[in-house]
């Protein structure tokens, strides 16, 4: 049972570049969930899954993109990288969107030039 | 809109002490759920504890206890017999009991560091 797991843990992007950033949960979990933490910021919620096939925006998603196929796997899309992007993303996941505890992975920590 | 605030950026203690940090919420539901999340420079996010609302004793999970004062919206973390492992960046975070949005809002986070 790995938990929530994020790849890459680290990248560098240029401006104008895509990339898509993987979470993946093995615990059957329905919820899911994509954060984004900036300094001073705390965390701010990107996207939201409540079970596969089902995705939703939460308070920062512009410039985001995701897709729910599987209830395993979460994964967070930029289309074209801005600088404004560079943070921390973690992604999380609950049982269901009714469970108050979320589960985050490790982070993965994205620099935009 | 929920707001959290946590208006230590940083604090200190003492190896062995105790210390409380501070947290104030702002909602207008009745039902929600308050968390304190750790995250240690691996900047992996760790629950510490957690309280439901309707509920009136306070949460405890071995040296971590909160104060929940529903009617001041006031949710303290205390550290009691504070430990070098202690040290990390502490988030208060807020989450509501309804729909299928209900999203986890957090404050800015303290760093807390111990002194041996």
């Amino acid at each position: 049972n790995a938990g929530v797991t994020q790849t890459p843990k680290f990248q560098v992007l240029k401006t104008g570049q895509s990339m898509t950033l993987q979470c993946a949960q093995d615990m059957n979990h329905e919820y899911m969930s994509w954060y984004r933490q900036d300094p001073g910021m705390g965390l701010r919620l990107i996207h939201y899954s409540v079970g596969a096939g089902i995705t939703d925006q939460g308070e920062v998603p512009n410039g985001y993109n995701v897709s729910r196929s599987t209830t395993e796997d979460f994964p967070l899309r930029l289309l074209s990288a801005a600088p404004s992007q560079t943070s921390v993303y973690f992604c999380a996941s609950s049982p269901t969107y009714r469970e108050e505890t979320q589960y985050f992975g490790p982070g993965t920590r994205l620099l935009v030039l | 809109a929920q707001t959290v605030t946590q208006s230590q950026p940083e604090m200190s203690v003492q190896e062995a002490e105790t210390v409380t940090l501070s947290c104030t919420y702002d909602t207008s539901e009745s039902d929600y759920y308050l968390f304190w999340y750790k995250q240690p420079p691996s900047r992996q996010m760790i629950l510490v504890i957690r309280q439901e609302a309707y509920k009136q004793q306070n949460a405890t999970e071995n040296r971590f206890s909160v104060n929940f004062q529903k009617a001041a919206k006031s949710f303290s973390l205390k550290i009691s017999d504070s430990q070098l492992g202690d040290a990390a960046m502490y988030f208060c975070a807020y989450r509501t009991d309804t729909g299928a949005n209900s999203k986890l809002t957090f404050g800015k986070g303290i760093t807390l560091s111990v002194r041996p």
